[in-house]
């Protein structure tokens, strides 16, 4: 009964690779998260989604793709792995911001991506 | 801008003993939310708890006590009698009230709790 799950847990790649990782969210919230933490534990947000719809667009490259099917999935394509792109990526839940929902931020037990 | 400070980068304390981690913020919203998140060696992200700007109690919970000063603009977060499960990454983190608002985290403090 895992909240926030994704997938897969770990990934290696080679530089240049296109890669997708996988986030679901069984707690019925509308708001979807990406975020990176780099090698300094250092956590960022990349883009948040509400309700399949993009709300938070950080600078982020293009090779930087979020996709929402619906609003339990949130996933993340990156085109062209880039060594830089070593981080863990954690994805996050929240109930509807826009009607006023909680606050608070349920966190995936990240992906650990590393690129040779 | 908004920003958190964790001055705090390591921490090392023998079991049993209180430890404090201190947080600052700084933010021009008048109304604001804290968050004080648990990163384990694991690495999953836990939350802690989260505090409005306008509820300046104190919170327990269990070993976990908060201390809410907005005139200091300071979230410190205390564990009392410290075990060795306590061991993680603390984050500190900020975020308006808007649903545009972004949550900005502090750049965490490691706590190492030695048996």
């Amino acid at each position: 009964d895992t909240a926030v799950s994704q997938t897969p847990k770990y990934l290696v790649t080679q530089m240049g690779n296109d890669k997708s990782i996988k986030c679901e969210q069984n707690l019925g919230h509308d708001t979807m998260y990406w975020y990176k933490q780099d090698s300094k534990k250092f956590l960022k947000i990349m883009f948040s989604y509400n309700n399949k719809e993009l709300i938070i667009n950080e600078t982020v490259p293009n090779r930087f793709s979020p996709k929402s099917p619906d609003k339990a999935h949130l996933n993340l394509h990156i085109n062209s792995l880039e060594l830089g792109d070593s981080a863990v990526y954690f994805c996050a839940s929240s109930q509807d911001l826009f009607r006023g929902g909680e606050e608070t931020q349920y966190f995936g037990p990240g992906t650990r991506l590393l690129v040779l | 801008a908004q920003k958190v400070t964790q001055a705090q980068t390591e921490i090392s304390v023998v079991e049993k003993e209180d430890v404090t981690l201190d947080c600052v913020y700084e933010t021009r919203d008048t109304t604001y939310y804290l968050f004080w998140y648990k990163q384990p060696p694991s690495g999953e992200l836990v939350f802690l708890i989260r505090r409005n700007s306008f509820d300046e109690q104190n919170e327990i919970s269990g070993r976990y006590s908060w201390n809410f000063q907005k005139s200091t603009s300071s979230f410190n977060f205390t564990i009392t009698a410290s075990q060795v499960v306590d061991s993680a990454v603390y984050f500190c983190a900020l975020k308006g009230i808007t649903s545009y608002d972004k949550v900005i985290f502090g750049p965490g403090t490691s706590l190492s709790v030695i048996p």
